[in-house]
């Protein structure tokens, strides 16, 4: 397994402003993943990311928006841009310690951002 | 068709009993399946890795169905600390995005 720390635990953000959410790990992963879940919901990909490499959207979400920074192998942000209360949910970082192949994810323990 | 189907529940049960979970996934071509816990307002958990010959742990117990693109956990003996929400996840080969279900409430009574 791997120990993750998310950093901010919860915040809340006026419309309009911007927030980064960092993400530590306690150990080197190639790839580290960012995810959303919003209220009564489950968890949806928002992007995945590579070290040295730009991050891999997907479907609904785009750079502009979430833009992504891996700048090691252990940490990575995910900042949340010209914010609305839409974007109030619990935001997640997990990684696969292990690597190809095997894909156990292990999760950070969430920023919760609330939006007004 | 969603990718990951599960029955939202909540299932309501005493002490001690046997429950089982069921979970369907639409790609044919994944790989990888697994049973996560998430506990009110925390972070998902593994709770474990579901194999094509099923495997058990403890009291839980997952199954796979390849054929007929199904996943199941039991959890025998049921006990206070099983209330949360049980989330069924398919993935594809390698370091592929995680795709989830909307989860399973389990509440186990006294």
């Amino acid at each position: 397994s791997a120990v993750i720390s998310q950093k901010p635990s919860r915040d809340i953000c006026q419309r309009g402003t911007s927030l980064t959410i960092q993400c530590q790990v306690d150990s080197q992963v190639t790839m580290m993943f960012w995810y959303r879940q919003q209220p009564g919901q489950s968890l949806t990909l928002i992007a995945t990311a590579n070290q040295g490499s730009e991050a891999t959207y997907e479907s609904g979400f785009v750079i502009d928006k979430f833009p992504i920074s891996r700048p090691n192998l252990t940490f990575s942000t995910l900042t949340v841009s010209n914010m609305s209360p839409e974007d109030s949910s619990i935001y997640l970082c997990s990684v696969d310690p292990r690597g190809g192949g095997n894909n156990e994810q292990f999760f950070g323990p969430g920023t919760r951002l609330t939006v007004l | 068709r969603k990718e990951v189907e599960q029955d939202p529940g909540p299932f309501n049960v005493p002490e001690g009993a046997t429950v089982a979970f069921n979970c369907t996934y639409s790609n044919s071509a994944s790989q990888s399946f697994f049973w996560y816990r998430q506990d009110c307002r925390k972070e998902p958990k593994l709770l474990m890795s579901v194999y094509s010959s099923g495997n058990e742990d403890g009291r839980f117990t997952a199954q796979l169905n390849r054929a007929s693109q199904y996943i199941s956990l039991l959890i025998r003996d049921s006990k206070l600390s099983d209330s949360a929400t049980y989330l069924c996840v398919v993935t594809g080969r390698g370091n592929t995005p995680l795709v989830f279900g909307k989860g399973t409430r389990l509440s186990v009574i006294a």
